[in-house]
């Protein structure tokens, strides 16, 4: 399966900046790629749909100008949190789909916002 | 409407079986999946039913129910290493993964 790179495994940030986490597809050109982001003892929820080339479709309730999501290329999407707070202090990983029923994930990064 | 249910916790011994459960009820329903999940770290791909009946792929199997919307995963020979949670996800009609709340496996010596 496909080998997804996600950077950096864990960020601690202060409380109003802003955080970049990256998803990259070593070895599969993944047009669509899936953030998520998942609290203690809880499900992974889905936040935003990133589409290379084009605006990503962000799910109910995830703030579009909070969340940035740039897909640029096949390979990699970014994730940038812009003015933290503790609130905002999660799991967040990326996942690829290579295929209708596959899907590989990313690490994960744990953002801490103090 | 979607949704995923699954015990919180479960406890086992060592050497053991134990099953897992998750019931769903998901519009266009094209599968389900169970995933591993280690503390900190992202989920890794365990098992995938589309139809119905056990799919048996070492220590580990997965059944499915379409009728029932139930599917369970059966963990044989239990390791210390199986400690970790366990989560459940059927797949929509969009092909989308919708997501349990996981269940906590602990294994105790």
């Amino acid at each position: 399966g496909a080998v997804v790179s996600q950077h950096p495994s864990w960020v601690i940030c202060k409380s109003g900046t802003s955080v970049k986490i990256e998803c990259r597809s070593l070895d599969f050109q993944a047009t669509t790629m899936f953030w998520y982001r998942q609290f203690p003892k809880q499900s992974l929820m889905l936040m935003a749909t990133s589409n290379e080339g084009s605006k990503a479709t962000y799910e109910q309730g995830v703030e579009k100008d909070k969340f940035l999501i740039n897909h640029a290329s096949l390979t990699l999407s970014t994730l940038t949190v812009t003015s933290a707070h503790p609130e905002d202090s999660s799991f967040y990983i990326c996942s690829v789909r290579e295929s209708d029923y596959g899907y590989t994930f990313g690490s994960g990064t744990r953002l801490t916002v103090v | 409407g979607q949704n995923i249910d699954q015990p919180t916790e479960m406890t086992a011994t060592e050497g053991a079986i134990v099953q897992i459960n998750c019931t769903y009820q998901t519009s266009g329903f094209n599968g389900l999946f169970w995933y591993q999940q280690h503390a900190g770290e992202a989920p890794t791909f365990l098992s995938y039913n589309v139809l119905d009946g056990l799919e048996e792929k070492g220590r580990f199997s997965s059944f499915l129910s379409r009728s029932k919307g139930y599917s369970y995963l059966l963990l044989k020979e239990l390791q210390m290493k199986d400690s970790a949670s366990y989560l459940c996800a059927s797949m929509d009609s969009n092909y989308q993964l919708i997501w349990g709340a996981g269940t906590k496996l602990i294994i105790k010596p």
